[in-house]
């Protein structure tokens, strides 16, 4: 059964720091890889996609590995400010149908 | 910027009623989905939706569910008889391809549904 993990389940650090989020996979026939931040009670915001032949991919402060051969991606956040507070979703892509989304990291920034 | 929208933001219903949820995809999208997340738990697969048939359903997608796309732009998630465990936000979510021709296949979602059943 297709599963992914995302570990830690919740992380808070103070202003500036850089952290680094991690995510597993089981199924190693990856097509993508999706990065979502979700606010309290709201939508599902895309960060950063990495293609299955993609190494990784850089937003502004946001770099997302894929490391196929270990079914694991990591989402760094650079300078981390309060305004990242959210939680942040990793989600599998296998085929050209769903997604299949982690547990989520509860990420917590104070001033 | 396109966006995938959603109605109604928050239903309330009784147990036993019906519910239709409506999402407009982006206009150009072809595979349409719709997700759901339990307070407080992972972000669940429904449906996936493709030239006007369902290709993919999970578990949860019981006989108690349908989608349906009625004309061009709207995508119904319909709950015949809804029960306490419905209660869940439902997102709708398209792309415009399986990645194919260069299309990274990525996933746009909506602000999402909050249903509520008392």
């Amino acid at each position: 059964k297709q599963e992914v993990t995302q570990i830690p389940a919740a992380l808070s650090v103070p202003e500036g720091e850089n952290l680094v989020l991690n995510c597993s996979f089981t199924d190693s026939a990856i097509y993508n890889l999706q990065w979502f931040r979700q606010d309290p009670g709201k939508g599902l915001t895309s960060l950063l996609l990495i293609q299955s032949s993609q190494r990784e991919q850089t937003s502004g402060r946001l770099n997302a590995s894929l490391d196929k051969s270990s079914g694991r991606s990591t989402l760094y956040i650079a300078a981390s400010q309060p305004g990242d507070s959210a939680t942040y979703l990793c989600a599998e892509r296998t085929g050209f149908q769903k997604l299949v989304f982690g547990t989520g990291t509860r990420l917590l920034v104070s001033p | 910027e396109p966006e995938v929208t959603q109605t109604p933001s928050h239903q309330v219903t009784q147990m036993g009623q019906e519910v239709i949820l409506r999402c407009v995809p982006i206009s150009n999208h072809l595979y349409f989905y719709w997700y759901r997340q339990i307070l407080g738990q992972k972000v669940e697969f429904l449906v996936s939706f493709y030239n006007n048939e369902i290709s993919e359903k999970s578990e949860i997608f019981d006989d108690q569910f349908s989608v349906e796309r009625p004309d061009g732009s709207n995508f119904t998630l319909k709950i015949r008889s809804t029960k306490l465990e419905d209660s869940a936000m439902y997102f709708c979510a398209s792309t415009l391809s399986g990645g194919y021709r260069g299309n990274t296949g990525e996933l746009f979602f909506g602000e999402g549904s909050r249903l509520t059943v008392l």
